[in-house]
């Protein structure tokens, strides 16, 4: 169980254009979902955390405006990257929170996507 | 500041050999503690979890870590790697009123010579 789907794997665009990478939850309802980017032989690193229903809060040095964060349902949370450029250029992966049953406030976990490797030329 | 600490960012092991992998944690308030491992292509997969309890934690393919307090350390071992180990490993931890956000140290690559 808790098993979250990336789409897409990789994505290639134009400078200048949009792209839109999906996650969903696929057999659990994820309430926070979040967002990383991870550049090559680096560690991940935290983006924003997407509540259902709310505004995203963004990372210190993350431009909102570059990379939106919709979390429209429970199971669905979408970073779009706007006007890309080739600095865009890196692995996208997204998180979400789950609990494995009622009532286990302490038995949580958070399971990953697979990532998408964005490249913008 | 909140952070995770992996001393070492590669280590060569013989297939068969033990293994230990270290983090440590900024000083404070025990976080919640993860170690995830990330092969090429492959998205992130949970070894193990603290959260409290027994401080030595059993998780997946053979792996355990031991939770101490007072060194601040949650290091990973495995007593014989595997070929198929070969792989990045992230020790992660959530902070208390740290908002559910994951710190991930920066990660070990482990490479495994037959």
């Amino acid at each position: 169980g808790a098993v979250v789907s990336q789409h897409p794997s990789r994505v290639i665009c134009k400078s200048g254009t949009s792209v839109k990478i999906e996650c969903r939850s696929l057999d659990f309802q994820a309430t926070t979902m979040f967002w990383y980017r991870q550049f090559p032989k680096q560690s991940l690193m935290l983006m924003a955390t997407s509540n259902e229903g709310s505004k995203a809060t963004y990372e210190q040095g993350v431009e909102k405006d570059k990379f939106l964060i919709n979390h429209a349902s429970l199971t669905l949370s979408t970073l779009t990257v706007t006007s890309a450029h080739p600095e865009d250029s890196s692995f996208y992966i997204c998180s979400a929170k789950w609990r494995p049953s009622e009532g286990a406030y302490l038995d949580y976990g958070y399971t990953f996507g697979s990532g998408t490797r964005l490249t913008v030329v | 500041a909140q952070s995770v600490t992996q001393p070492d960012i590669h280590i060569t092991v013989s297939e068969g050999a033990s293994l230990e992998l270290r983090c440590n944690y900024s000083y404070g308030a025990t976080p919640y503690l993860f170690w995830y491992v990330q092969s090429p292509g492959q998205g992130l997969q949970l070894l193990l979890k603290y959260f409290s309890g027994d401080t030595l934690v059993q998780g997946i393919k053979g792996f355990e870590a031991e939770f101490k307090r007072s060194q601040s350390s949650f290091n990973l071992r495995k007593p014989s790697v595997h070929w198929s180990d070969a792989a990045e490993y992230f020790c992660v931890a959530m902070f208390s009123g740290g908002y559910n956000k994951l710190i991930f140290g920066a990660g070990t690559r482990l490479a495994v010579h037959p």
